[in-house]
């Protein structure tokens, strides 16, 4: 049981390149979601989703795209790097009201 | 909206010192509240939660009330060591179906020997 798994650990963009983050689940949750964790502002939502085929914004979507094929995978989409995108990412999935975390992707845009 | 309030650090303490790191909120209807630890380089983990008033949650020798009254779930410990040296999130989560997590913006302690 691997829990939650994130790829790649690193990752360097240049500005306007794109990517996809991906997380992987093996729990069999149906809820999963993104997050950024930028200096003195804790966690904040991206994108989230509460089953295969179902995604919906969080509270900083813009520049970001998910999708939901199957219930273990929840990839992000990052369509046009901005330095202001550098950030670590987390990905988490959920029971009824308890998170488990990925290890995370430290993500630098130049 | 939902908000959580943590006390600002860096805390540092000495080992064995007694821990209080604060936390306050403000949320409509009865959210459960939880404490998440960070260690350095990895992801969060889920120290201790409480889903009621009055409830207290624990974990590892930290403890957190549920105070209604004071909209706060203050995280405790007795004895902290060394290896307590992380970031510490208070978080809450309200209504039904995706709750959505809303974190505080973390508390680092730092314990020295």
């Amino acid at each position: 049981n691997a829990g939650v798994t994130q790829t790649p650990k690193f990752q360097v963009l240049k500005t306007g390149q794109s990517m996809t983050l991906q997380c992987a689940q093996d729990m069999n949750h149906e809820y999963m979601s993104w997050y950024r964790q930028d200096p003195g502002m804790g966690l904040r939502l991206i994108h989230y989703s509460v089953g295969a085929g179902i995604t919906d914004q969080g509270e900083v979507p813009n520049g970001y795209n998910v999708s939901r094929s199957t219930t273990e995978d929840f990839p992000l989409r990052l369509l046009s790097a901005a330095p202001s995108q550098t950030s670590v990412y987390f990905c988490a999935s959920s029971d009824r009201d308890t998170r488990f975390f990925g290890p995370g992707t430290r993500l630098t845009v130049l | 909206g939902d908000s959580v309030t943590q006390m600002e650090g860096p805390v540092t303490l000495s080992e064995e010192a007694f821990l209080t790191i604060n936390c306050t909120y403000t949320a409509t209807g009865y959210p459960s509240l939880f404490w998440y630890v960070q260690y350095p380089g990895e992801g969060l983990q889920l120290l201790l939660k409480a889903t009621k008033a009055d409830d207290k949650g624990s974990n590892k020798g930290f403890e957190a009330t549920y105070r209604k009254e004071t909209t706060s779930f203050h995280l405790e410990k007795g004895s902290v060591q060394v290896s307590d040296s992380a970031v510490y999130f208070c978080a809450l989560t309200g209504g039904t179906g995706f709750q959505k997590l809303v974190f505080g913006t973390g508390t680092r302690l730092l314990v020295s020997p």
